[in-house]
């Protein structure tokens, strides 16, 4: 079986400082672990993927993630948090080829202090 | 257009209503899918669609139908709803099935209140 853990329903940083967001997932399988972004009124967009190849995985827009098998997590951070990161955030584990096997975090919204 | 469109963005009906939910993928996948997101709550998906077949339907209720005439489009036809259907109804696609590798692509989703 598999879920994730999203352990924060809100973080709140101010801009310039670093942003963490934090996913625990439980997989049987080897998983293909996404992190999402979905800005007010807009769909959601991939912000990263990692899919085995290697364990720190850059994205979009400054975002990067770390696999740590270890501790069954796969951690959001950003150096230096912008205005424009203002967002919900979904953490997202799959490890089938197949939709229903697709299992998305409830979600991290990330507010930016001025 | 391009990328993943959905129409119309808001819509307001009755619980007697009859109402359509429309998606155009223009990235030329051939998978496409319909999930729920309702506050508070994980994404719940819907139904799937792969070449064109329905190949996933989860447990959904009857008064949701769906219908995929071809690969770049996808409908969610709406039929004596609940106000608890009342959620953000959005549409992905992607290129193969989603799970192990493949990413979804979604649209911004369409804002659905039922009175």
């Amino acid at each position: 079986a598999q879920s994730v853990t999203q352990l924060d329903s809100h973080v709140s940083v101010s801009e310039g400082t670093p942003v963490l967001l934090r996913c625990n997932y439980s997989s049987s399988y080897s998983p293909s672990l996404f992190w999402y972004v979905q800005h007010p009124n807009k769909g959601l967009q991939l912000l990263l993927k990692y899919t085995s190849a290697a364990t720190l995985v850059k994205g979009i827009n400054g975002f990067e993630a770390e696999f740590k098998k270890s501790e069954t997590s796969f951690h959001l951070t950003k150096p230096s948090a912008h205005m424009s990161d203002a967002a919900e955030y979904f953490c997202v584990v799959s490890g089938y080829s197949s939709a229903s096997k697709i299992i998305f975090g409830s979600g991290t919204r990330l507010s930016i202090r001025p | 257009e391009t990328g993943v469109t959905q129409t119309p963005r808001h819509l307001v009906m009755g619980m007697t209503n009859k109402k359509s939910l429309k998606c155009e993928q223009h990235l030329g996948h051939n998978a496409m899918y319909w999930y729920k997101q309702s506050a508070k709550k994980p994404l719940e998906l819907m139904f799937v669609y792969s070449l064109e077949e329905r190949v996933e339907n989860n447990s959904v209720p009857s008064r949701f139908s769906p219908e995929c005439p071809n690969s770049s489009h996808l409908f969610l036809h709406l039929h004596t709803l609940q106000p608890e259907d009342s959620a953000l109804y959005l549409c992905a696609s992607s290129q193969g099935l989603a799970g192990g590798l493949n990413e979804q692509f979604f649209g911004p989703g369409t804002r659905l209140t039922v009175l």
